[in-house]
């Protein structure tokens, strides 16, 4: 059965700090693996698309790593800031279907 | 370019009605999607289409029915509502599949409540 699995379901950090999400998939077939922000009472917006032979991407503060042979990404965040306060998706395509972890809720206090 | 859009954005319904969210997309993509949201829970497909006049189930289609009969607009209508139907609903578009990278954008979501 296709599945994502993200850690930790919730995380609190100082403003300032960095942190990690981790996401393991088992999807099949394999398309690629993204990385979404989803601001409450809004859709998500896509932070980085990863196919099978990228291993890494960055998108300003957000740096997203792809190890496709034990099945994990995660997601860093550098210097937090309070707008970074969301809930952070991962998500594995399969051909046209995308499998959705059920995120990590972060908030990050001043 | 207003992207996705979804019509209503909030609505609380009895149980036994009947009603249609409106998806909207200016971005000439093939491939539209509904999902709904419930908490701590990922998104789930619910139906999908990857053209006009094309609908298929995703994983949780049981009282929902889509439609799909111009490309820019995706229907999910819901025939006799019930409290399980209590969610988040958002539509998404994809620009396409060639290739291995493709964006997919998310409309604003309808938040739907059964009574």
């Amino acid at each position: 059965k296709n599945q994502v699995e993200q850690s930790p379901q919730s995380l609190i950090i100082l403003e300032g700090k960095n942190c990690t999400l981790q996401c393991n998939y088992t999807v099949s077939p394999f398309s690629n693996l993204r990385w979404y922000k989803q601001d409450t009472g809004r859709g998500p917006v896509s932070l980085t698309i990863m196919t099978f032979s990228e291993n890494t991407k960055s998108n300003g503060r957000y740096t997203a790593t792809l190890d496709a042979d034990t099945k994990q990404s995660s997601l860093h965040i550098t210097a937090s800031q309070l707008s970074d306060s969301a809930s952070y998706i991962c998500v594995v395509s399969a051909w046209i279907k995308l499998i959705f972890g059920a995120g990590t809720r972060l908030a990050v206090h001043p | 370019n207003a992207g996705v859009t979804q019509t209503p954005k909030f609505r609380v319904l009895k149980t036994g009605q009947s009603m249609t969210l409106l998806c909207a997309q200016d971005m000439n993509h093939e491939y539209m999607y509904w999902y709904r949201q419930d908490p701590g829970m990922g998104l789930r497909l619910i139906h999908y289409s990857v053209g006009e006049g094309t609908t298929a189930k995703g994983e949780v289609p049981d009282g929902y029915n889509v439609s799909r009969l111009k490309k820019q607009n995706f229907l999910l209508g819901l025939e006799s509502a019930a409290p399980s139907q209590t969610s988040v609903y958002f539509c998404a578009s994809i620009s396409g599949v060639t290739g291995a990278s493709y964006e997919q954008y998310f409309g604003p979501g309808t938040r739907l409540t059964v009574t």
